[in-house]
């Protein structure tokens, strides 16, 4: 798939315990963030977004985390499964006309059985 | 709705030679987005519509890149000549925007392009 082979950075946890995916972004402008799950094969999909003037927002087993201060971003994973296992992206937009959409460098998610 | 449909899933072809990739976005959508992903760069934005009027082109790496979107269903991204180093997957994005309102961009599958 697209995302076999990259060089990314990689995060390995066993099934059953929570896995945090760390984030920097570079534009204090951003107005909305985004977390994308790849698997191999496919395109990204949505997991979960946040607006720039909340610090936390939560879904179904995943919460982001957004820092302002430090331009930081974090997705928390609860209960990993197999499933879990992808490469994960996080993504900034930025209001330029309509809203671009930029990518991160992501992580690749490893569950061990 | 189908989602965004890209085509072809594949495509093979000699250095030289011209490439047209397609992308049919999520009907009701405004914007579009082509992205290509490689293992050195990660997902690239090369170009990016609204409402069928190209916003930001910046990402496109050379003139020999172009696309365009005649109508709100359907944009075309073109390689004239393809080189080898033009190999990857290119993904066509499309979402829904208003100054308002924020939401996901939706993914095709890609078209995974090999030019040898």
């Amino acid at each position: 798939g697209e995302s076999v082979g990259l060089h990314l950075p990689t995060l390995s946890v066993q099934e059953g315990d929570n896995s945090i995916i760390n984030c920097a972004y570079s534009n204090s402008a951003s107005d909305y963030f985004i977390w994308y799950k790849q698997e191999s094969g496919k395109g990204p999909q949505f997991i979960i977004d946040i607006r720039s003037n909340m610090d936390k927002r939560q879904g179904q087993r995943v919460t982001v985390l957004l820092n302002k201060t430090v331009k930081h971003l974090s997705l928390q994973i609860a209960a990993t499964q197999p499933g879990d296992s992808a490469v994960y992206f996080c993504a900034e937009a930025i209001i330029q006309g309509a809203q671009k959409l930029v990518f991160g460098q992501g992580t690749r998610l490893t569950i061990n059985p | 709705d189908a989602g965004v449909i890209q085509s072809p899933r594949h495509e093979v072809t000699e250095m030289g030679q011209e490439v047209t990739l397609r992308c049919k976005p999520i009907s009701g959508h405004n914007s579009l987005f082509w992205y290509r992903q490689t293992m050195m760069r990660g997902l690239e934005l090369l170009i990016y519509f609204n409402n069928n009027v190209p916003i930001d082109d910046s990402g496109m790496p050379e003139d020999r890149f172009s696309a365009k979107m005649p109508n709100a269903s359907f944009s075309t991204l073109k390689i004239q000549p393809s080189e080898p180093r033009d190999s990857a997957v290119y993904f066509c994005a499309s979402s829904k925007y208003t100054p308002t309102v924020n939401t996901e961009a939706f993914f095709g599958q890609g078209t995974r392009l090999t030019v040898v």
